[in-house]
């Protein structure tokens, strides 16, 4: 069955930055974009942006260009996703996701917090 | 960015009733080259990740009850819940993915009463 598997939780200080992987199986890596959407507590769901596995390509929101790097390892079936320059306001659930429809499958989420 | 606004912000209704979530784009997301309207809904439930119910604005992803409808096209958009059941608790969320960025609304919170 397809399964999106994230990393565990982050505690970063701010000025710090993060890396983020979800590695998938159960379907072709390379057939479908991934998408990085984020949730701060109690909040609504902010699409970052998403990386075309195959050929590395990428779009990121205007908000995060300059501090999201979004990367992939097709050996691994893996996406990354660094967030650089962190603040209190990058504290949030980060999830990746992806599918034939754009946002079939998620990931399971990784807790990100930054706290000094 | 094209904004979307979800109608109500929370909703209450009785088991076996109808719910009702309205979502609104500020423009148009059907694309008149292939008909259709890139719009989905999400149903999340607390300490999980979203699930995708419905894509291109009407289309039930694999496993959805029946239960579970959408209408709408261009920017008016419409969640239907036939027959409410309590599993159905969830903040909803309507999706555009017409263009980059994609956007959510800011969800809609459904409780039974």
């Amino acid at each position: 069955q397809v399964q999106l598997v994230q990393s565990g939780t982050e505690v970063k200080k701010p000025g710090a930055s993060v890396r983020v992987s979800c590695k998938a199986s159960g379907y072709t890596f390379t057939g479908y974009h991934m998408h990085w959407v984020r949730q701060a507590p109690g909040q609504g769901l902010e699409w970052m942006g998403w990386i075309n596995p195959n050929t590395g390509g990428t779009n990121q929101a205007q908000k995060f260009q300059g501090r999201v790097t979004l990367t992939r390892d097709t050996s691994i079936n893996t996406a990354y996703m660094d967030l650089g320059r962190l603040t209190s306001d990058d504290t949030a659930v980060y999830y990746c996701a992806s599918g034939p429809d754009f946002f079939d499958y998620w990931g399971q989420g990784t807790l990100v917090t930054v706290s000094s | 960015d094209v904004v979307m606004t979800q109608s109500p912000d929370s909703l209450t209704v009785s088991l076996g009733e109808r719910a009702t979530i309205n979502c609104k784009s500020s423009r148009t997301l059907l694309y008149s080259s292939n008909n259709k309207n890139y719009l989905a809904w999400f149903q999340q439930k607390p300490g999980q990740p979203p699930k995708l119910l419905l894509s291109w604005a009407s289309t039930r992803e694999s496993g959805v009850p029946e239960r579970f409808s959408g209408s709408g096209s261009g920017t008016d958009f419409t969640l239907t819940i036939s027959s409410l059941q309590a599993d159905d608790v969830a903040v909803y969320y309507c999706q555009q993915y017409f263009r980059t960025p994609y956007t959510f609304g800011q969800g809609s919170k459904l409780e039974i009463k």
